[in-house]
């Protein structure tokens, strides 16, 4: 059974980079027909997608944070990470990593980890 | 600002049927993306519930189902349960904004 797990600093200051990694387990990341996502949650709102990488390396962003958002993954770690520059208060939320099957538009999220909380604070 | 708006609470008693409803544009549901639907326990990351409208994954019980009309979807939880005391959200795909999207969300409350 395929599980993940977030990892990273908890406190990020205002302009600098955020960064997370996320660890699966029970299951490659190179499995064939999977998106590995990256989704955030602020207090008391609905998730917001920021983004996801393809089993082949392929990777699609929300455009409200393409400019900003990296993703990119290690399969010698079975891990992907995200990156998101410039952070600022309002990036402070809590941090998910997700899995989707293709086609994403039909399939749900179905395994996340247990997610990480990020502030963005000096 | 999500493009999906939920009523922000439904509450009902134990055994009841509940429906929270999820309405969308013509940028989303109604241009034939599908609906998925997640219940979120405080505290927890969101489990999906239903996927393609109408599907449950594996283990998912089936007091849960799902429906899709228009630019609109909808969940109904039959035969209420305490546990089910939890926020509830929608999500699809976008293409104006090209872009995975979620609910506003709707707290389920258990008399």
């Amino acid at each position: 059974q395929v599980q993940l797990q977030e990892s990273g600093p908890g406190l990020v200051k205002p302009s600098q980079t955020l960064s997370l990694n996320c660890n699966v387990s029970g299951g490659s990341i190179n499995i064939k027909n999977y998106y590995w996502s990256w989704i955030r949650q602020h207090p008391g709102k609905g998730p917001e997608w920021i983004g996801y990488i393809y089993y082949s390396g392929s990777t699609y962003y929300n455009p409200s944070l393409e400019s900003r958002v990296v993703i990119s993954k290690d399969t010698s770690q079975n891990t992907f990470s995200l990156r998101l520059r410039s952070v600022t208060a309002a990036d402070t939320a809590i941090y998910y990593c997700a899995r989707v099957m293709d086609p994403p538009d039909f399939n749900g999220f179905d395994v996340w980890g247990q997610g990480t909380t990020v502030i963005v604070s000096s | 600002q999500s493009v999906l708006t939920q009523p922000p609470s439904v509450s009902g008693a134990p055994g009841q049927t509940v429906t929270i409803s999820c309405t969308g544009s013509s940028t989303n549901i109604g241009a034939g993306y599908d609906v998925k639907w997640y219940q979120q326990l405080p505290g927890k990351a969101p489990q999906v519930l239903i996927f393609g409208n109408n599907y449950r994954p594996a283990g998912v019980p089936d007091r849960f189902s799902g429906s899709k009309s228009g630019n609109s979807g909808s969940l109904a939880i039959t035969g209420l349960q305490a546990e089910d005391e939890a926020d509830y959200y929608c999500q699809s795909f976008d293409n104006s904004l090209t872009s995975h999207v979620f609910g506003t969300g709707t707290k389920v409350t258990v008399l």
